[in-house]
């Protein structure tokens, strides 16, 4: 298994407050990534990394930022947390962006009240 | 919208029968796709992948079909399993840099 470790797994809070998702990978993968998994809806593209510093927004950015200020660490964080952005988050890793496999964490199940 | 999508929700199979799995994808300039297995309370799990450039790719028990006239993938499990009960979903790149779509997922049930 790639060695990505996603915390908290499971979190609840209340609408309006911030939260912050971690995850740390070992495997020294360039890329690092975050979705959101809904039913109905395929993984969807939050942010990604492309390096230390270096991000750039997916297709469902609103609401979300994210840091990476060292090349195993991703972080993302809700500012004011919506009952909107419950759902469960998937960090992945990958060596290139496409063309090859992303590898991802267990997941974060997120639920705001 | 979702450009990867999978044919069937559910799909049941008895134990020890092959299972094929099928993905239709909207865009021909698709050329790089994965296969990704999830079970529940997990991530994604990577199985498969082949690029465009090929027809059929084969891993452990598992096979890999890209059809790119119809834009249609399918994945063959031989032997199936319990251990096989779980969402697949497949996953597509269009172009060089771009990111990952995702299907929805179907539902692999394995009747023992």
């Amino acid at each position: 298994d790639a060695g990505i470790t996603q915390s908290p797994r499971h979190k609840v809070t209340e609408t309006g407050t911030p939260v912050t998702l971690r995850c740390h990978q070992t495997e020294n993968h360039r890329y690092m990534y975050w979705y959101r998994q809904d039913p109905g809806h395929g993984l969807r593209l939050i942010h990604y990394s492309y390096g230390v510093k270096d991000t750039d927004k997916g297709e469902v950015s609103d609401g979300y930022s994210v840091s990476r200020s060292k090349t195993e660490d991703f972080l993302l964080t809700l500012e004011s947390a919506t009952s909107s952005q419950t759902s469960v988050y998937f960090c992945a890793i990958s060596v290139e962006q496409g063309n090859q496999p992303q590898h991802f964490g267990d997941g974060t199940r997120l639920s705001i009240l | 919208g979702e450009s990867v999508g999978l044919h069937l929700p559910t799909l049941s199979v008895q134990e020890g029968d092959n299972s094929i799995i099928n993905c239709a994808y909207s865009n021909s300039a698709s050329d790089y796709f994965i296969w990704y297995k999830q079970e529940s309370g997990k991530g994604p799990q990577f199985i498969i992948d082949i690029r465009s450039n090929m027809d059929k790719r084969q891993g452990q028990r598992v096979t890999v079909l890209l059809n790119k006239t119809v834009k249609h993938l399918s994945l063959q499990i031989a032997a199936t399993q319990p251990g096989d009960s779980a969402v697949y979903f497949c996953a597509e790149r269009t172009g060089a840099n771009s990111k990952l779509t995702f299907g929805k997922g179907i539902t692999l049930s394995v009747r023992p």
